[in-house]
């Protein structure tokens, strides 16, 4: 089975460095997904890695470590508009035909404040 | 912008009736995925299609079924709504390769979603 934990809720400071952590234990593994949903909206692809390390976009930066089934998604010089959910996703690989489902965490909520 | 369109983007279904979600995948895209989003919580997988054929299914009864067209587009259907049925329907566009979709790549962009309530 796939299980994925991130934490709920997060606060932090416009201007500021913020990591969101995500744990997963999957029966496969094909990939972990980052998305970026505010509310009302669909999810937005952020980033995606499938090897160990850190992959830089811009002022976000995701990091994987299979080993310790870990990643977490760094996001620098906070704005106001940083302010939604954040789904860790993993992406699966079952059977022959190979499902290529993503399971997702439930998400964390970060409020940004001035 | 994604380039993958559902439509309706909300509707309101009595429980009971029977409901069709629509959803065109990117450009270059060839696999759809549904997901069903209740509020507050993430994404949770339904099916996906691959050349045609369901390619892989969630923890979801057998009410629920899909289809896809030859131009990869693709149909969620809703049969003996649910209260619980209630929730934001997402399709989400992808590209896989090779005779059994074993070969994929990095992008999975979503729709912009149907929100449905059950009534």
């Amino acid at each position: 089975g796939q299980n994925i934990d991130q934490p709920t809720e997060m606060t932090a400071t416009e201007g500021a460095i913020v990591q969101i952590n995500c744990t997963y234990q999957t029966s496969g593994f094909n990939g972990l997904f980052w998305y970026q949903q505010h509310a009302g909206e669909a999810p937005t692809f952020l980033s995606y890695n499938v090897l160990d390390g850190l992959e830089e976009k811009g002022r976000f930066s995701s990091f994987l470590s299979r080993s310790k089934g870990y990643s977490y998604l760094l996001l620098k010089e906070l704005q106001m508009k940083d302010s939604a959910s954040y789904l860790c996703a993993v992406r699966d690989q079952r059977g022959p035909t190979g499902r290529r489902a993503l399971t997702f965490g439930s998400g964390t909520r970060l409020q940004v404040q001035p | 912008e994604t380039g993958v369109t559902q439509s309706p983007t909300h509707l309101i279904k009595t429980r009971g009736q029977q409901v069709t979600l629509r959803c065109s995948s990117q450009s270059g895209h060839n696999t759809v995925s549904w997901y069903q989003q209740a509020l507050g919580q993430g994404p949770q997988f339904i099916f996906q299609y691959y050349r045609e054929e369901e390619n892989g299914r969630g923890n979801f009864p057998p009410r629920f079924s899909g289809l896809q067209f030859p131009n990869y587009s693709s149909e969620l259907n809703v049969n003996a709504l649910e209260l619980d049925d209630s929730a934001l329907y997402l399709c989400a566009s992808s590209f896989l390769r090779g005779a059994a979709g074993s070969l994929s790549g990095n992008t999975i962009y979503f729709g912009e979603g149907s929100w449905l309530t059950v009534v």
